[in-house]
C-alpha cells in the first residue's frame, strides 16, 4: 500500500519552456502533497506543501509563479516549472501523505535538465 | 544550531556488521521520527516510524528514541550489500506547523561484500 507514481521520471528540455511533472497517489487518497527539491548528494529541500482543493504554500525562496502547484483532486498533484533555465536542472520529488499521519509516502523523483 | 543534526558520513562496513545512524535534534516539541533509505537516484523510502521512547524493531531494522536525550538512533543487523544507500532521519512535531518534516542531511552508508 502507499504507492506514489510520479511522471515523467526523465526530462530533458530546451531553455525558456515549461515543463509539467504529475504526482499521483495509486492506492489511497492524499490530503496533502509535498513536492521537493534534491540537488547531488544533499538532502530534500522542501519546496511546497499543497492540500487538496486549496492554494499551494511555498517555503521561503521559492518562486510560485515559476514553480506551479496544482492539488485538483485527492489523488494527483502537478508541478509546473515555466520558462525552465539550466538552473532549474534537479530531481524534483513528490511525496503524498494522509489525513492525520505525519509519515510521507514518496514518489521516484523526476530528473530535469534544462539545456 | 541545526533543528535536525545526522553525520552525513560516508559510513563503510563489511557485509554481516552491525550498523547504527543516528540523529540529534534541539526541539523537545518534535514527537514523530521517522527513517527513510534512498537508493541513488530513486525517492526516498520509508522504514521505520515511531513517535515514543524506546525501541521498535522491524526485522533486521530497529528503531530507538531518546526524547530526554533528543537522540534518535536506527540499527541494521547482519548488514548486506543491498542495504547500501543513503539514509535520512525526519522529525515532525504536531505544532500546526502544516505537516512539514524536518530532514537530516543523510548518513550515506556502504556494505562491501
Amino acid at each position: 500500500g502507499a504507492v506514489v507514481s510520479q511522471h515523467p521520471s526523465r526530462v530533458i528540455c530546451k531553455s525558456g519552456t515549461s515543463v509539467k511533472i504529475e504526482c499521483r497517489s495509486l492506492d489511497f487518497q492524499a490530503t496533502t502533497m509535498f513536492w521537493y527539491r534534491q540537488f547531488p548528494k544533499q538532502s530534500l529541500m522542501l519546496m511546497a506543501t499543497s492540500n487538496e482543493g486549496s492554494k499551494a504554500t511555498y517555503e521561503q525562496g521559492v518562486e510560485k509563479d515559476k514553480f506551479l502547484i496544482n492539488h485538483a483532486s485527492l489523488t494527483l498533484s502537478t508541478l509546473t516549472v515555466t520558462s525552465a533555465h539550466p538552473e532549474d536542472s534537479s530531481f524534483y520529488i513528490c511525496s503524498a501523505s494522509l489525513a492525520r499521519q505525519e509519515t510521507q509516502y514518496f514518489g521516484p523523483g523526476t530528473r530535469l535538465l534544462v539545456l | 544550531q541545526k533543528e535536525v543534526e545526522q553525520d552525513p558520513g560516508p559510513l563503510s562496513v563489511p557485509e554481516g556488521a552491525i550498523v547504527s545512524l543516528n540523529c540529534t535534534y534541539s526541539n523537545s516539541a518534535f514527537q514523530y521520527f521517522m527513517w527513510y533509505r534512498q537508493y541513488s537516484r530513486k525517492g526516498p523510502e520509508l522504514l521505520m516510524y515511531t513517535y515514543s521512547s524506546g525501541n521498535k524493531e522491524d526485522g533486521r531494522f530497529t528503531a530507538q528514541v531518546d526524547k530526554s536525550s533528543k537522540y534518535i538512533s536506527l540499527f541494521i543487523r547482519d548488514s548486506q550489500p543491498s542495504d547500501s544507500a543513503t539514509y535520512l532521519c525526519a522529525i515532525a512535531s504536531n505544532a500546526g506547523n502544516n505537516r512539514k518534516l524536518i530532514w537530516g542531511l543523510g548518513t550515506s552508508l556502504a556494505v562491501n561484500p
